[in-house]
């Protein structure tokens, strides 16, 4: 059975750095992209960027280059996403989602993490 | 970057009733589409990819159209289970994704 199991609630300061997960279970990890998506409160999905842990190549929506950073452990078949120094407006719920290939070309995320929960408060 | 709009953004419908919701593409994408369904507290759940292919498992009750610019979710005969919001996602730019505002679906 395919799972993504992703790393416990967070409560930060402004300014503090912070690392959550995504682990991988079920299929190969090295195969398919993992995506990260932002779901601010009451809003909608941000697709944030991706990484394809077989050869760890990233991308990243304009949007949130440089605000964050993905990263993968092929080893223990995690994915990260971490921030340098948050600010309060991360504050939201983050999903991982694998992203499915098929034969025809056509890519969705079909298996989506249960979601962490980020607050940045003062 | 590829806009998506859909609408409406929110619709209010009766147990029943058929129910469409349009994503618009702000230049062509052919069928790079899917279609998430997200309730609240969960996580979204695809249901519908290459713009009209339903996922394994979802009901037959869901159906998606549409090619290029303008694309169609129709859910048949809403039942209690399916209100929610509804999110579109273009899949142009390999292994790019961007989503539209989403649609939230409540009850009349």
């Amino acid at each position: 059975e395919v799972q993504l199991v992703q790393s416990g609630a967070e409560v930060k300061k402004p300014g503090e750095s912070l690392k959550i997960s995504c682990k991988g279970s079920g299929y190969s990890f090295t195969s398919y992209w993992i995506g990260w998506v932002r779901q601010m409160p009451g809003k909608g999905l941000e697709w944030m960027g991706i990484i394809y842990p077989g050869d760890s190549d990233t991308r990243y929506s304009p949007s949130f280059q440089g605000q964050v950073t993905i990263s993968a452990d092929k080893s223990i078949s995690t994915a990260y996403l971490q921030w340098s120094s948050l600010k309060a407006s991360d504050t939201a719920m983050y999903y991982c989602a694998r992203q499915f290939l098929d034969s025809s070309g056509y890519f969705y995320f079909d298996y989506w993490g249960q979601g962490t929960l980020v607050t940045v408060s003062s | 970057d590829i806009q998506l709009t859909q609408s409406p953004s929110f619709l209010s419908a009766s147990v029943g009733d058929r129910v469409t919701i349009t994503c618009r593409a702000s230049q062509g994408i052919s069928s790079y589409l899917a279609w998430y369904q997200q309730k609240p507290g969960k996580a979204p759940k695809l249901l519908i990819y290459a713009a009209s292919t339903l996922q394994s498992g979802v009901p037959s009750r869901f159906s998606g159209s549409g090619s290029g610019t303008e694309f169609t979710l129709t859910i048949s005969s809403l039942q209690p289970e399916d209100f929610a919001t509804y999110y579109c996602q273009q899949l142009n730019s390999y292994p790019r994704g961007t989503f539209g505002q989403g649609t939230k679906v409540e009850i009349k």
